[in-house]
This record gives C-alpha cells, structure tokens and sequence, in this order.
C-alpha cells in the first residue's frame, strides 16, 4: 500500500518560515494537497494539486513537489497558523491516501 | 453557501450497525463525487469511501471493504454511509467531503461521532 510520511512536529517563531514535508515513494509523479485542522475544527484544504491555493487562503501559504517529496511553506508564519497540517496523495491503486500528519507550533 | 451536514452517528456494540447520512447544500450535488473520511480520537485522517456523481462507482480501502457501504441520493442531496460488522477501531469521527476534481477534498462537514464499545 502507499504511504504519506511526514515529520510529526515542526515549530517556527513568529514571522519565521515553516516549513513541512510529506515523504512518498514517487510523490512528485502525483500531485499532492494539503490540509489545516485546528483543534475541534474540520479540515481546510490550503493547497491542490501541489501548487494552487484554494480561494481564501492566504499568499503565506505555498506548495511544491518533486522527487519523493511534498512541501509545505508558511512564509511568516503567524499565531492563527499553529494547527496540525496533513498531505494527502491519490494512488492507482490505494486511491486517497493521508500523511501521518504534523503539528505546527509557533513560538 | 456551500454546506455539508452528517448526522447518524452514536453508540453501537461491536458487531452492530449503523447508517450515516450527509446533506448536501449550495452546490450541485449530483455533479461532483463525495467521500467519507473519518479520525479516530487523538489521530489522524483516513479515507473510507468515495463515490462518483453517478453513484454508479464505489472504492474503499482494505480496512472497510465488505463491512461498509457507500451510496448516494441525488435527488435528496444526500450521501449515506452503511457501516456493518462494526469494531472497536471503527470508532472515529466521520465526516463527508466533496471531490471538486482534483483529487483533493475541497468541503467538509462538521462530522457526527461513531462509538463502538460494549
């Protein structure tokens, strides 16, 4: 089965850069997504299709994907960005698959 | 506004059954695939089920084949989840998230919380 790896915590000071990544045998021949859950939330889609951000998501919120890897950016990373953030990758054969997920915290 | 409601969920014992149901406004449902994903308490996302617009195609994951069911009603805007054979590690909140196409899951309800405990 395939599988989404992605470090468990990340932290980042106020304004620094976040960055967080998803691990996946050939990642970067499927496109990836990210999601932002706060805590008793729902899931936000932030980034589709490795690069593009969903109407109302902030510019500070970037993606890439190359090789084995998914990134995640949040340049100037603020207060309300602290959340747990999840990759997510569609396979052939395992179909939507989640990373294990990161929590963000700012400093 | 685009919105999804579930409802449905409770306590069950193991070996039991129960049916989820999501409510579909502000978009047209029968145009787009949905899904279930679920989160068990303290952990992460996992997909259960999708459907095509149709509803003529049905995937899960290994975890839930044969003991769940994915169907959908386009002309009540609903989507249903039949969970069968119901076990401990079934317990999570399940929520339904619309597919816009891109493979990514763009909507999602509040989700409705699924116990299965004796």
């Amino acid at each position: 089965s395939y599988e989404l790896t992605q470090p468990p915590s990340v932290s980042v000071s106020p304004g620094q850069t976040a960055t967080i990544t998803c691990s996946g045998d050939k990642l970067g021949d499927k496109y990836a997504c990210w999601y932002q859950q706060k805590p008793g939330q729902s899931p936000v889609l932030v980034i589709y299709q490795d690069t593009k951000r969903p109407s109302g998501i902030p510019e500070r919120f970037s993606g890439s994907n190359s090789g084995n890897t998914a990134t995640l950016t949040i340049s100037g990373t603020q207060a309300m960005d602290e959340a747990d953030y999840y990759c997510q990758a569609w396979d052939s054969t395992t179909y939507y698959v989640f990373g294990t997920g990161t929590k963000v915290t700012v400093l | 506004e685009v919105l999804l409601l579930e409802s449905g969920g409770g306590l069950v014992q193991p070996g039991g059954s129960l049916r989820l149901s999501c409510a579909a406004s502000g978009f047209t449902f029968s145009m787009y695939a949905m899904n279930w994903v679920r989160q068990a308490p303290g952990k992460g996302l996992e997909w259960v089920s999708a459907i095509t617009g149709s509803g003529g195609s049905t995937f899960y994951p290994d975890s839930v084949k044969g003991r769940f069911t994915i169907s959908r009603d386009n002309s009540k805007n609903t989507l249903y989840l039949q969970m069968n054979s119901l076990r401990a590690e079934d317990t999570a909140l399940y929520y339904c998230a619309k597919t816009p196409g891109s493979n990514a899951f763009d909507i999602w309800g509040q989700g409705t919380m699924v116990t299965v405990s004796s």
